[in-house]
């Protein structure tokens, strides 16, 4: 069982909805992250939180808004959205100051946008 | 610039037998983690075997062995005896301190019963 949940597993949306992915974790840690993964692409950073700040924001379309209101929960908001946004995002969380702490991943939400 | 390359998108092996996923990396940083992370079909990444800059010796967890060689700036994944649940994606990661993890393409291993 994984320490990190994320929900809804699997989403489907119109480009004119407004819809929220959020992740929630038990394992004590104090940085949190969100990935998409898309097909036969790597796993591409989006955005990092350590110690409730936004520290990372690769360059994501302002469609996409994350908010980390504590050190347990993540969300990321979703409006506006265009089919090549469909993908896998993975939420997950470590312990932020350290090289050799392994990141926890959840399950995923896939995204379908029509 | 930091980077992470997987080389082999996809590897056959046969059950029982060892299979060698390559991963090579680029950093200036003298301090950084390796990993390797299996994500079946169902999507959850999971979390294999880590291996620090410092490590003096290879890392081994069950029947996974990261080969590190620091010179070469490489972190192979061996799996020895496989299995038919190791069918899966396979990614090779580094994370510096700040918790940054970049991830390489990944490796499709197939396990042929």
């Amino acid at each position: 069982e994984t320490g990190v949940t994320q929900t809804p597993r699997h989403l489907v949306m119109g480009m004119t909805n407004k819809k929220s992915l959020k992740c929630e974790q038990h394992l004590g840690h104090n940085a949190m992250y969100w990935y998409k993964q898309s097909a036969k692409k790597p796993l591409e950073l989006m955005f990092v939180y350590s110690l409730e700040e936004r520290v990372e924001n690769n360059s994501v379309p302002s469609r996409f808004s994350p908010e980390c209101p504590n050190s347990s929960h993540l969300f990321l908001h979703l409006h506006t959205l265009q089919p090549e946004d469909s993908a896998l995002y993975l939420c997950a969380s470590s312990h932020a100051d350290r090289a050799g702490g392994e990141l926890f991943f959840g399950e995923g939400s896939r995204l379908t946008v029509l | 610039a930091q980077k992470i390359t997987q080389t082999q998108p996809g590897m056959f092996v046969q059950e029982k037998e060892a299979v060698t996923l390559d991963c090579t990396y680029d950093t200036s940083d003298p301090s950084y983690g390796l990993f390797w992370y299996k994500q079946p079909s169902s999507g959850e990444m999971i979390f294999l075997i880590y291996q620090g800059s410092y490590d003096q010796q290879n890392a081994t967890e069950g029947r996974y062995s990261l080969n590190f060689q620091k010179a070469r700036k490489s972190a192979n994944l061996v799996i020895s005896a496989s299995q038919l649940g190791d069918s899966a994606m396979y990614f090779c990661a580094m994370k510096h301190e700040g918790g940054k993890l970049i991830f390489g393409q990944g490796t499709e291993l197939s396990v042929k019963p």
